[in-house]
């Protein structure tokens, strides 16, 4: 079985500019998390949806939006890009059995000049 | 609002050895706790999951420990092997409600030497 995928695996824009990152979940899975990781430091949460619903964000500006499909594949869009925003944008997804262990893709690397 | 340290920043240590990684959270209401391996660039690969209810996981040369009431966690690599060097990261997942949101550690850069 496929793990988590995410395109494009980088990508270089400049400031101002908008992006639009995808992912993909594990078959099966229903819920799809973001987190957004700079240089030397853990993970911070972005969002999470559940069946097409969000239900959580985190600390990020109204720059960062989200999205996600009928087939449970996700966008994470972001808007006026700064230059704070390059980091590795990871993907997460989460069966519903209980256990409730996330699985990450492999992240899009984003370059803000 | 939950905090993650992880304990040390870096270790390098010569291949063959058994050490321990720490991971500590102030909130002692998590559901899991999670251990990932991170390599340079890449995304996370889970390694052990504990439950709140569970002690310890256990995977290969692997060991996992969790005292919530402490709030401490340890990963313990046995017989450690060049390829094991990788950054390991712990995070926590609070307990209540539908809040699947990982709060992460900064890691420990871990590095064996052949």
């Amino acid at each position: 079985d496929a793990g988590v995928t995410q395109s494009p695996t980088h990508l270089i824009k400049t400031r101002g500019q908008h992006v639009t990152l995808r992912c993909s979940p594990i078959s099966g899975h229903k819920s799809v998390s973001w987190y957004q990781q700079v240089l030397g430091q853990g993970p911070q949460f972005i969002f999470q949806y559940y069946e097409k619903e969000e239900r959580g964000r985190g600390n990020f500006p109204d720059r960062f939006s989200a999205r996600q499909f009928p087939n449970y594949s996700s966008e994470l869009n972001v808007n006026a890009l700064l230059l704070g925003d390059s980091a590795l944008y990871l993907c997460a997804s989460r069966a519903w059995d209980g256990r409730d262990e996330q699985f990450f893709g492999p992240g899009t690397r984003l370059t803000v000049l | 609002k939950q905090e993650v340290t992880q304990i040390p920043a870096a270790l390098s240590v010569p291949e063959g050895e058994n050490l321990v990684l720490n991971c500590s959270f102030t909130d002692s209401a998590i559901y899991n706790l999670q251990w990932f391996r991170q390599d340079p660039g890449k995304g996370l690969t889970s390694l052990l999951l504990i439950q709140s209810s569970q002690r310890e996981q256990t995977s290969g040369r692997l060991n996992a420990s969790l005292d919530k009431s402490s709030g401490r966690s340890t990963l313990y690599i046995a017989a450690s092997q060049p390829g094991d060097s990788a950054t390991y990261l712990c995070a926590v997942r609070p307990s209540g409600g539908s809040n699947y949101k990982l709060t992460f550690g900064k890691g420990t850069l871990l590095t064996v030497n052949p």
